[in-house]
């Protein structure tokens, strides 16, 4: 299974500014995910990050309010822009494994903002 | 939209015993139907999943089963331990990518010793 690093693990935010999270994976993989899981509740996906081409978002999630980059097949970053206290989640990077086979995730980054 | 149901949305049983987790969804595309067990602070584990062109899968004791017609696919645990308590979450794919999953809300599983 490919292993998923998340950075930062934890971060609390002021309203207001932007924090960008880091995900890297331990081998190259075509397809990587952003998903939010606000507290207490289950997974949404954000939007999927494709290498070379913009990201492809969900209903209800906007490039402007999360920004994405992807700019090789094993590293990714989701910003989370202008920050709110209703963007406190834990914010998680999925990836496909190389076989395109299975589906895993990264621990997370769990956000507070105040 | 798509959609996947879970229940329950907890579960208490005794150590030893089995333990049983149902999801349905609602698009007929989906192919791809991965469970994950999350632990509190950790992220979502792959714990077993299962395509649409095979009815049960079983690894040790975690069982799935898939009713393709009826839309519906099950978690099974048996001779549960303290160890498995935690949060369980079934998902099914949309959009041909397994990455592309729409969760349950999840299933709360705990195992009293």
């Amino acid at each position: 299974s490919a292993v998923i690093s998340q950075k930062p693990s934890r971060d609390i935010c002021q309203r207001g500014t932007s924090l960008t999270i880091q995900c890297q994976v331990d081998s190259q993989v075509t397809m990587m995910f952003w998903y939010r899981q606000q507290p207490g509740q289950s997974l949404t996906l954000i939007a999927t990050a494709n290498q070379g081409s913009e990201a492809t978002y969900e209903s209800g999630f906007v490039i402007d309010k999360f920004p994405i980059s992807r700019p090789n097949l094993t590293f990714s970053t989701l910003t989370v822009s202008n920050m709110s206290p209703e963007d406190s989640s834990i914010y998680l990077c999925s990836v496909e494994d190389s076989l395109d086979t299975e589906a895993f995730f990264g621990q997370g980054t769990r956000l507070t903002v105040v | 939209g798509e959609n996947v149901e879970q229940h329950p949305s907890t579960l208490s049983v005794q150590e030893g015993d089995s333990a049983v987790i149902k999801c349905t969804y609602s698009d007929s595309a989906s192919n791809y139907f991965p469970w994950y067990k999350q632990e509190l602070g950790k992220g979502p584990q792959l714990i077993i999943d299962i395509r649409s062109n095979v009815g049960e899968k079983k690894d040790q004791r975690i069982a799935v089963t898939l009713n393709k017609t009826a839309k519906h696919f099950s978690l099974h645990i048996t001779e549960t331990q303290p160890e498995d308590s935690a949060v369980y979450f079934c998902a099914a794919s949309y959009g041909g990518s397994q990455g592309n999953l729409i969760f349950g809300k999840g299933t709360k599983l705990s195992v009293k010793p």
